[in-house]
């Protein structure tokens, strides 16, 4: 069984260049969570979708981010432009919202921005 | 201002003693706690959870201990393993908009040498 599918693993990029993450959740679940890890933050909650629908986008850090999810099998998050400081780790996470509470994360996408 | 505090950031243990991983938070909303291992280039993986109706949850060789008059958390691994070597995240969460949504924190990362 397929766990949270995430694209690119690895991503450099310039400055200015837009950049956009994938995720495909796990088949059944009905929430989805982006995340940004970094030594100085942790692991911080940018936006999360139930039944497509965004819920709460308030750690999205600048109007240069976005995310869509236009079916339950697919979500995208944006950076344009992106910058030096948006080099992170980005997590995907479904989880079930009717189970139990735990999140199922992708293996991440790692973001350089030169 | 962190919710959930980690104030170890790394542990070292020896292969077959104790590991106590500890963690700290401030927001009384919070009911459900749970823990999760990462492994370097992978996604954070669920470990053991408890609610805040209970005061311990034991899964084979991890067990969780919950102090709310403390807010306080902390996760025991015996015999420890080199296989759990990891970065640990304690995560704290409450339902809103539908969703379980846990704030983690900063991890511990745990080295159990042979």
């Amino acid at each position: 069984d397929a766990g949270v599918i995430q694209s690119p693993r690895h991503e450099v990029t310039e400055m200015g260049q837009e950049v956009t993450l994938r995720c495909k959740p796990i088949s059944g679940h009905n929430s989805l969570f982006w995340y940004r890890q970094t030594m100085m933050r942790g692991l911080e909650l940018l936006i999360y979708f139930n039944n497509n629908v965004p819920i709460d986008d308030s750690g999205m850090p600048e109007d240069r981010f976005s995310a869509k999810m236009p079916n339950a099998s697919f979500s995208t998050l944006k950076i344009q432009p992106s910058e030096p400081r948006d080099s992170a780790v980005y997590f995907c996470a479904s989880s079930f919202s009717e189970g139990g509470n735990e999140q199922f994360f992708g293996p991440g996408t790692r973001l350089t921005v030169l | 201002d962190q919710q959930v505090k980690q104030n170890s950031p790394s542990l070292s243990v020896q292969e077959g003693r104790i590991s106590i991983l500890n963690c700290d938070y401030t927001n009384s909303m919070f009911d459900y706690f749970l823990w999760y291992k990462k492994y370097p280039a992978e996604g954070p993986t669920f470990l053991i959870s408890i609610s805040s109706i209970k005061d311990k949850n034991e899964d084979g060789r991890f067990t969780v201990f919950l102090n709310k008059s403390a807010k306080h958390l902390s996760l025991h691994i015996v015999p420890s393993q080199p296989g759990d070597s990891a970065v640990y995240f304690c995560a704290a969460s409450s339902r809103t908009g539908g969703s379980y949504i846990p704030t983690f924190g900063r991890g511990t990362s745990l080295i159990v040498h042979p």
